[in-house]
């Protein structure tokens, strides 16, 4: 099947810096990438949608500003929490799916721990 | 987006069938339903999909009645790596613009 692969896996930061998630497509193209965050014991919560060459589409309750994404080409978005804080702490999780496939794809996930 | 309703946790022993219930009352005609797998701080990983009847791959079933309106997935002989969270989820044919809502999902704890 289709690869989603994300980077960092993880990454520890200080409180107050920005941290810059990516989410890359390695075989083949997503025009529409999400992205999830998921605190322990809980499910997935869907933060936006990620659409190449326009703004993302974000979730209720979910600061714009903050969360920045950014889906310059078919195969790349990226997720940058600004200004993080310890309750930005959380597994971040991106999908995609080709155009066409009912099946979407998930990365890795990026483990943030803010500090 | 159809709501999907799944037991919070189940318990098995190796080698038992596992059958895991989804309830999706609000499924839409175009909707499919797909199964995914969650592994501790692992990214999901998908298991099954189907549309209708039964569907049948190398790791499980699925079986969906007529009315569609709830889904099984039937893990055989299930072993202390199954262990996991599964997801039921429905969702509109044509995935790449398909935003998929997770509920809570099953925690299956398998025991030897």
């Amino acid at each position: 099947g289709a690869v989603v692969s994300q980077h960092p896996s993880w990454v520890i930061c200080k409180s107050g810096t920005s941290v810059k998630i990516e989410c890359r497509s390695l075989d083949f193209q997503a025009t529409t990438m999400f992205w999830y965050r998921q605190f322990p014991k809980q499910s997935l919560m869907l933060m936006a949608t990620s659409n190449e060459g326009s703004k993302a589409t974000y979730e209720q309750g979910v600061e714009k500003d903050k969360f920045l994404i950014n889906h310059a080409s078919l195969t790349l978005s990226t997720l940058t929490v600004t200004s993080a804080h310890p309750e930005d702490s959380s597994f971040y999780i991106c999908s995609a799916a080709q155009t066409g496939n009912t099946e979407a794809f998930f990365g890795q996930g990026t483990r943030l721990t803010v500090v | 987006l159809a709501k999907t309703t799944q037991p919070i946790s189940m318990d098995s022993y190796e080698g038992q069938e596992v059958n895991i219930t989804c309830s999706h009352n609000n499924i839409a005609t175009n909707d499919y339903i797909t199964w995914y797998q969650q592994f501790p701080s692992q990214g999901p990983r998908f298991i099954i999909q189907g549309y209708k009847t039964k569907v049948t791959n190398e790791v499980a079933s699925l079986f969906i009645p007529a009315d569609r309106k709830s889904s099984t997935l039937s893990l055989p002989r299930v072993s202390l790596s199954d262990t996991a969270v599964y997801y039921c989820l429905v969702g509109d044919e044509g995935g790449a613009t398909n935003k998929l809502i997770f509920g809570t999902g099953t925690l299956l704890a398998v025991q030897p």
